[in-house]
């Protein structure tokens, strides 16, 4: 069964300040997806990676593939309260790339 | 911009009623996803369709929900009869192609089981 664990649940931080935070898994995925998705609505496709190794930067966010493709962060520099929401990572599998979601890192960013 | 539309947006039901949730996804999208999130949690594929064709429904729970797109377009998610462990967010999502990789997700169907 294919797993992915999101480290923190949780993250609450001042405006400013960078944070990272992780996506982990012991399968190995053919791509990994990061969203963001605030209350009430439905997730936000940020960026889609397909190569081990690989970055892609949008703005103030860096993410990265692990080199195995079972792993991801997504680092987030001088954090603004815009960018609070929950963020999801989902890996994608199989003939049909299903995804598999983690459970969400929780960012709070505050004034 | 197109976008995948849902309704209802919110739901409430007594246990035992049934319930139905109706996705019409971006025009031209092929494949077709419907996902359950419980509060906490990311969301659980539930079943896909490409076309009119049901490509994955391992995780539906086939005793109470059932799920069509007759015509390879708008599709219907449907429980019956509603259980109080149903209550989620209710997620539909469509991508241009079979390999999914960009999945397009609409606004969801909350849905309170009493």
């Amino acid at each position: 069964t294919q797993l992915l664990e999101q480290s923190p649940q949780f993250l609450s931080i001042q405006e400013g300040e960078n944070l990272t935070v992780y996506c982990n898994s012991s399968s190995v995925f053919s791509s990994l997806q990061w969203y963001r998705q605030e209350p009430g609505e439905g997730p936000v496709l940020l960026v889609t990676v397909v190569t081990g190794g690989e970055v892609k930067k949008l703005k103030r966010l860096t993410f990265q593939f692990g080199d195995a493709r079972k792993d991801s962060s997504l680092h987030i520099t001088a954090a603004q309260p815009g960018d609070t929401g929950l963020y999801l990572c989902a890996g994608g599998w199989g003939g049909y790339n299903k995804l598999i979601f983690g459970a969400g890192t929780r960012l709070a960013v505050h004034p | 911009e197109a976008e995948v539309a849902q309704s209802p947006r919110y739901k409430i039901t007594e246990k035992s009623q049934a319930v139905a949730f109706w996705c019409d996804p971006i025009s031209g999208h092929a494949t077709l996803y419907w996902y359950r999130q419980i509060l906490g949690q990311g969301p659980e594929l539930l079943v896909q369709f490409q076309d009119e064709s049901v490509v994955d429904d391992s995780q539906l729970p086939k005793d109470r929900f059932s799920a069509e797109r007759l015509k390879g377009v708008d599709s219907t998610l449907k429980i019956q009869p509603a259980e109080l462990g149903d209550s989620a967010m209710y997620l539909c999502a469509s991508s241009i192609d079979r390999g999914g990789e960009t999945q397009y997700f609409g606004p969801g169907t909350r849905l309170l089981v009493l």
